[in-house]
């Protein structure tokens, strides 16, 4: 189709392992971002990629959560060693203009759940 | 930096009854205002946004919003509530320049009563 897609839908996963998470954003847009929503706390950024500039990493909680975006498309979330607390979805969104300027198209999510 | 406040997490309305969920912001530059919906087991979409210009900003569904900067608001309403209505709204801020993401509250969960 022609939004924005990521896999896996669900995961879940144990105490300790690593994940990552999948986002293919929509063909043309140059910006990126993964939000994490958690129940009760609404949407938290996390990262945010704009075509070939340093990517805004401000929200990422801890050194255990990184992202790559290679060829300027397709992005990849991944946590090292999760923890509980990391239980959430994962909200990926793309949009054709800047940050502040331009519509958000979100995927469905990725629902993690750590065991 | 920007914030956003929802008041409410959960609103519950009946159907053809005005629907009114609140926003309050803060930022120390002029903002750009928006509204996403959220239907069960679906991303977010875009509801309206406000940039600049009129100050009343009318978006799908019969929503609308008006920025009243003097309130440092961006409530959101519908005149007559629907059924298919039932969602969770989230408004978002961000400032008017830069490159900045944008910031979303907590998100307002609307029930429609039948």
């Amino acid at each position: 189709g022609a939004g924005v897609s990521q896999s896996p839908s669900n995961k879940v996963t144990e105490k300790g392992k690593d994940v990552e998470l999948r986002c293919d954003p929509i063909s043309g847009h140059t910006a990126l971002y993964w939000y994490r929503q958690s129940l009760g706390q609404g949407l938290e950024f996390l990262i945010y990629f704009q075509g070939n500039s340093a990517p805004d990493k401000s929200g990422l909680p801890s050194d255990r959560f990184s992202a790559e975006r290679t060829g300027g498309s397709v992005s990849t979330l991944t946590i090292q060693r999760t923890q509980q607390e990391d239980s959430a979805v994962y909200l990926c969104a793309s949009s054709l203009l800047g940050a502040n300027t331009g519509e958000l198209f979100f995927g469905e999510g990725s629902r993690l759940t750590v065991l | 930096a920007q914030s956003v406040t929802q008041l409410g997490s959960h609103v519950s309305v009946s159907e053809g009854a005005l629907v009114l969920l609140r926003c309050n912001y803060s930022s120390s530059v002029p903002p750009y205002l928006f509204w996403y919906v959220q239907y069960p087991n679906q991303g977010l979409q875009l509801l309206l946004k406000y940039t600049t210009g009129a100050t009343l900003v009318k978006g799908i569904n019969g929503f609308e919003a008006e920025f009243k900067k003097s309130e440092t608001s961006f409530h959101l309403t519908k005149p007559s509530a629907h059924m298919s209505d039932a969602a969770e709204y989230f408004c978002a801020v961000s400032p008017n320049s830069g490159n900045t993401p944008l910031v979303f509250g907590k998100g307002t969960r609307l029930s429609v009563i039948a």
